[in-house]
């Protein structure tokens, strides 16, 4: 069936690195991804997101690309930080008459200081 | 921190028995989505409550229902759990419109034993 993925379950980084988290797609129908970040013990925190009408979008240290033709999208956070260890999800955002989201298995984002 | 509150943090039940988890929405948000999220997993949708209806289910079994009330908050129930059922569940307050962003609560850690 159609999914949402990511290519690696763990990502190991240097304080001050940037870091770059991949995510993988099926639906050539998909038109809105959302980044979150799940610290231990707590809720998805919305991070950012993209509809498919862009390539890029940035935020606050962060950057998301998205490649339509090969339907990858990457979420980029400049000079990582240790509050930035988490699991981070990327998700799609399905409209079947009600909104609901589909969401990948999860990177976990390791940073040493 | 969102403005989405889930109780209890945690909880025990014994298959068989019944449960029934709660969520108060973020102020102004007149939507709630219910996810269901095994460990290591990435949260899975189970349903979403708009006007106090259902508005939107995923691929749960019946004896996973829902309530929402006039002020917006919003009831998980699930009868004859299963040793499967154990999970954290997510709540998701939003607006109903599409673009509209949905905020997690920390979620609730169920585990039958």
């Amino acid at each position: 069936g159609e999914s949402v993925g990511l290519h690696l379950p763990t990502l190991s980084v240097q304080e001050g690195d940037n870091s770059i988290i991949n995510c993988a797609y099926s639906n050539s129908a998909s038109d809105y991804f959302i980044w979150y970040k799940q610290e231990s013990g707590k809720g998805p925190q919305f991070i950012i997101d993209i509809r498919s009408n862009m390539d890029k979008r940035q935020g606050q240290r962060v950057t998301v690309l998205l490649n339509k033709t090969v339907k990858h999208l990457s979420l980029q956070i400049a000079a990582t930080q240790p509050g930035d260890s988490a699991v981070y999800f990327c998700a799609e955002k399905r409209n079947t008459g009600f909104q609901k989201l589909v969401f990948g298995t999860g990177t976990r984002l390791l940073v040493s200081p | 921190e969102t403005g989405v509150t889930q109780s209890p943090t945690h909880l025990i039940k014994t298959r068989g028995q019944q449960v029934t988890l709660r969520c108060s929405s973020q102020s102004g948000h007149n939507t709630v989505s219910w996810y269901q999220q095994a460990l290591g997993q990435g949260p899975q949708f189970i349903f979403q409550y708009y006007r106090e209806e259902e508005n939107g289910r995923g691929n749960f079994p019946p004896r996973f229902s829902g309530l929402q009330f006039p002020n917006y908050s919003s009831e998980l129930n699930v009868n004859a759990l299963e040793l499967d059922d154990s999970a954290l569940y997510l709540c998701a307050s939003s607006q109903k419109d599409f673009q509209e962003t949905q905020y997690f609560g920390p979620g609730t850690r169920l585990l039958v034993l």
